[in-house]
This record gives structure tokens, C-alpha cells and sequence, in this order.
């Protein structure tokens, strides 16, 4: 299992870009690289995925640099609404167990 | 109408005791999973099924076991419950093609087991 590393929480204002950074250095060939949403007492929502280089959605941006042992998650102009906690998972769902929720990161959106 | 239902939303029971969650799904999707979610953790794989015919175990499967009646219903079930199984469930869905690792949760099952 490809493990992450993601910092436990993050602080920002509202209308600000917030950068999200998520280490994986032992992402296998076949893996792909996911972000999750979770609000209290919600499941979470798909926000983006990615492969290599750059994703670009309505929502976000995933940055994936060559390598791909790490990316970035890119919520631009935030509001109170974005203060959620965002996971990156690393795998491929087509073999279940491959799949894993680490503890996330907790972003606090302040105005 | 929710694309993703979980019953109950709320279940508190004894040591011992036998519950069954239920999810169903709208979405036509062939794929479900359980998952749990301790307080200040990320959520952990308990069983998942990629068809009707098909149920494989997750990262926990000790102490659970599920049934896929149909498409469009998974069930979990704790034979005898025990409190560290006191935990947020979520169900989810995929339908194993485009996007590959996108699930649609639904909204859980808080559980405690007293």
C-alpha cells in the first residue's frame, strides 16, 4: 500500500488560495492519485484525480510533479463553506483493499 | 432523493446484541463498500463488492459480515456487537469505470455499542 503523508491542519482566509501537500513515496505504477472532501458528520465527496502533471476541475487543481511522489491539491479563492478535511489517497480502486483513508488534513477557513 | 441511503442513522445497542446496517443505492452502480470512521481518523475498509457474486474482505473484516442481496443493497452486519465497534459507518458506491477511485458515500450510521 502506497503510504501519505499530509500535514494535520492548515489554517486560511477567505478569498485566499490554499495549497494542499501530500507526500507518497512509494506510489506504485498503476496508482492514481485522489482527493476526498469529509464535513462533519458526512461521507466524503470526490473533489479531483489525477495521474501526472495537472488536473484542472471546477472545484480544484491537482499538481503532479514528474516523479509523482508527491502532489498538490489547489482550492482557489476560498470561503467558510471550504472548511472540511481533505484526504489524498493513493491506488487504484480496482483492487479494493488498495484504497486508504489516511487522517487527512483539517482546513480552517476563517473570514 | 439521496442517491446513497443508509437505515438506520443512529443505532445504539448492548454487548452482544446482532445488527444489521443497510445501505441501498440509485445510481445502478455495481460496486459497494463499508467503511468505518473513528473520531479523528480516516475512514478504514471493512468489506467491499465489486458484483452481486462478488464479496471480498477489507483492511477490518473481524467481527463483520455483509450481504449483497441485490444490485443495489449491501447490508453489514455485527454478529455480537462489542464497544470498540462504536464507530461512524459509511457506505459507499462506484460504477468501476472512468473515473477510477471516485465512491459515492452516503450520509453514515452513527453506532454505539454500550
Amino acid at each position: 500500500l502506497a503510504k501519505t503523508t499530509q500535514p494535520i491542519s492548515m489554517d486560511s482566509y477567505e478569498g485566499q488560495e490554499v495549497n494542499i501537500t501530500c507526500s507518497h513515496n512509494n506510489i506504485a505504477t498503476n496508482d492514481y492519485i485522489t482527493w476526498y472532501q469529509q464535513f462533519p458528520s458526512q461521507g466524503p465527496r470526490f473533489i479531483i484525480q489525477g495521474y501526472k502533471t495537472k488536473v484542472t476541475n471546477e472545484v480544484a487543481s491537482l499538481f503532479i510533479p514528474a516523479d509523482r511522489k508527491s502532489s498538490t491539491l489547489s482550492l482557489p479563492r476560498v470561503s467558510l463553506s471550504d472548511t472540511a478535511v481533505y484526504y489524498c489517497l493513493v491506488g487504484l480502486m480496482e483492487y479494493g483493499n488498495k484504497l486508504v483513508f489516511g487522517a487527512g488534513t483539517i482546513l480552517r477557513v476563517k473570514s | 432523493d439521496a442517491d446513497v441511503t443508509q437505515t438506520p442513522r443512529n443505532r445504539i445497542t448492548k454487548t452482544g446484541k446482532r445488527i444489521m446496517l443497510e445501505c441501498s443505492q440509485t445510481k445502478g452502480h455495481d460496486r459497494m463498500y463499508w467503511y468505518r470512521q473513528d473520531p479523528g481518523l480516516g475512514l478504514r475498509l471493512i468489506y467491499y463488492s465489486f458484483d452481486v457474486k462478488d464479496i471480498n474482505k477489507g483492511e477490518i473484516s473481524d467481527g463483520y459480515s455483509v450481504s449483497r442481496q441485490a444490485q443495489a443493497k449491501f447490508s453489514l452486519s455485527l454478529e455480537s456487537a462489542i464497544p470498540n465497534q462504536t464507530a461512524l459507518y459509511f457506505c459507499a458506491t462506484s460504477d468501476g469505470s472512468g473515473t477510477y477511485n471516485e465512491q459515492f458515500f452516503g450520509p453514515g450510521t452513527r453506532l454505539t455499542v454500550l
